[in-house]
């Protein structure tokens, strides 16, 4: 079963818009990741937070966490086309060996 | 570009077949993680391997078997194929298996027919 489960699982803007992702969790973490999919290629890594961070930003992304939740979000400011892309939450199952993801949310950015 | 290395990209094969799918981590990884991703179940953990020794197993299939070499690259072999096993597989390689990130491949896309 999915640890995260992201929420809208899709979601479509214009570019400049602010895009926002939410994602959910079953279990208590450590850290919760972010993960971008650019069309049917491989995973980039995003931005990670830990469990006793509350928000973090790296460029254009903002990801809160709130642990008492079980949620995270992501925020994506003034997007742009290449930000189309499925964007997933992921955590750590079994000691740090296992990446469990969400189902992910697909973003398209209009220009 | 991550680092890390699939062969083939592509694979086309037909039910009831057997195939190999390769991954050379990122050079100085130690450990090698192999994920699927397919239309009904999303990203699934498959198995992982630290330095050549299973470290942890997911919902991989009994018809699915992995292994990681001595020179730490790592093969996926998928047999008796169904229509069903038809996805996205990925390798992912970290410096070990408590690290915070992991990297990915580009993926082998798998299409059974």
């Amino acid at each position: 079963s999915q640890q995260g489960e992201e929420d809208p699982q899709a979601l479509s803007i214009q570019e400049g818009e602010n895009a926002t992702m939410n994602c959910s969790y079953k279990t208590s973490i450590n850290n919760l990741q972010w993960y971008r999919q650019n069309s049917g290629r491989g995973l980039v890594h995003l931005i990670l937070i830990r469990s006793n961070e509350r928000e973090k930003h790296s460029g254009r992304l903002r990801v809160t966490l709130d642990t008492s939740k079980k949620s995270s979000s992501l925020l994506i400011t003034a997007s742009r086309a290449a930000d189309t892309a499925s964007y997933f939450c992921a955590t750590f199952s079994g000691g740090y060996n296992k990446l469990i993801f969400g189902a992910g949310t697909r973003l398209a950015v209009h220009p | 570009d991550s680092g890390v290395t699939q062969t083939p990209k592509h694979l086309i094969t037909a039910t009831g077949q057997r195939v190999t799918l390769r991954c050379s981590p990122r050079s100085g990884d130690l450990s090698v993680y192999w994920y699927q991703q397919s239309l009904d179940q999303g990203l699934q953990f498959l198995i992982q391997y630290y330095n050549g020794e299973e470290r942890a197993k997911g919902n991989i299939l009994e018809r699915f078997s992995a292994q990681q070499f001595p020179d730490l690259h790592s093969e996926l072999n998928l047999s008796s194929l169904e229509l069903g096993d038809s996805a996205l597989y990925f390798c992912a390689s970290s410096p070990y298996p408590g690290s915070d990130e992991q990297y990915f491949g580009p993926g082998t896309r798998l299409t059974v027919t």
